[in-house]
């Protein structure tokens, strides 16, 4: 079966730090990867997919991040944080047998942005 | 174009009784699935619609149904309320499926009492 593993429910860092939040992925199947930005009281944003195609991907709000299927990690990243960046995130795989729009989430990761 | 947009925005009932969610897709788009989403539980995939036709089902118990119209707007019936289905439920579109980007509504967020 297909999971995610967000390692850090809450993450702080400062305005202007390296944002790194950490997703681990099982899956037998070369696996359809997302990331999604929840802010309060809102619905879910896709910030980037990885579909097979190039292994860094390149997602809005100057986020990225890299498939690296030897470590079935796809970790999101931003060099430099900002205010508006605080939120939750959540990593999600594609759910088994291909040809699906069921996605499994990881548990999220809250982010907190410091001044 | 107009996002994915849930009616209504919010809900309370009471143990026992039934409720019916709405979601209205992006223009075009054929594919909706809802999700819960809970403090507890988090984010769990309740069904997939694609062209009027159940694709999968979450692990959800009988009480949770739905369906989609030939104008590809979803509704979703929970009967009997639960304490427990207090949460907040998302719907999302996209045109096709796998490859395509779902696009998320702002969800219904329910209060069993």
């Amino acid at each position: 079966a297909q999971s995610v593993t967000q390692l850090g429910s809450h993450v702080s860092v400062s305005e202007g730090a390296l944002v790194l939040l950490r997703c681990n992925y099982s899956s037998s199947v070369p696996p359809y990867l997302f990331w999604y930005v929840q802010y309060p009281n809102q619905g879910l944003q896709l910030l980037l997919k990885y579909t097979s195609a190039a292994t860094l991907v390149k997602g809005i709000n100057g986020f990225e991040a890299e498939f690296k299927k030897s470590e079935t990690s796809f970790h999101l990243t931003k060099p430099s944080a900002h205010m508006s960046d605080a939120a939750e995130y959540f990593c999600a795989v594609s759910g088994p047998g291909g040809a699906t729009n069921k996605l499994i989430f990881g548990t999220g990761t809250l982010l907190a942005v410091q001044p | 174009k107009a996002g994915v947009t849930q009616t209504p925005r919010y809900l309370i009932k009471t143990r026992g009784q039934q409720v019916t969610l709405s979601c209205s897709p992006i223009s075009g788009h054929r594919s909706v699935s809802w999700y819960q989403q809970t403090p507890g539980q988090g984010l769990q995939f309740l069904f997939e619609y694609f062209s009027e036709t159940q694709r999968n089902k979450g692990n959800f118990p009988g009480r949770f149904s739905g369906r989609q119209f030939s104008n590809s707007r979803s509704e979703m019936n929970v009967s009997t309320l639960e304490l427990g289905d207090s949460a907040l439920y998302l719907c999302a579109s996209s045109f096709g499926v796998a490859e395509d980007t779902q696009y998320f509504g702002p969800g219904t967020r329910l209060t069993v009492l």
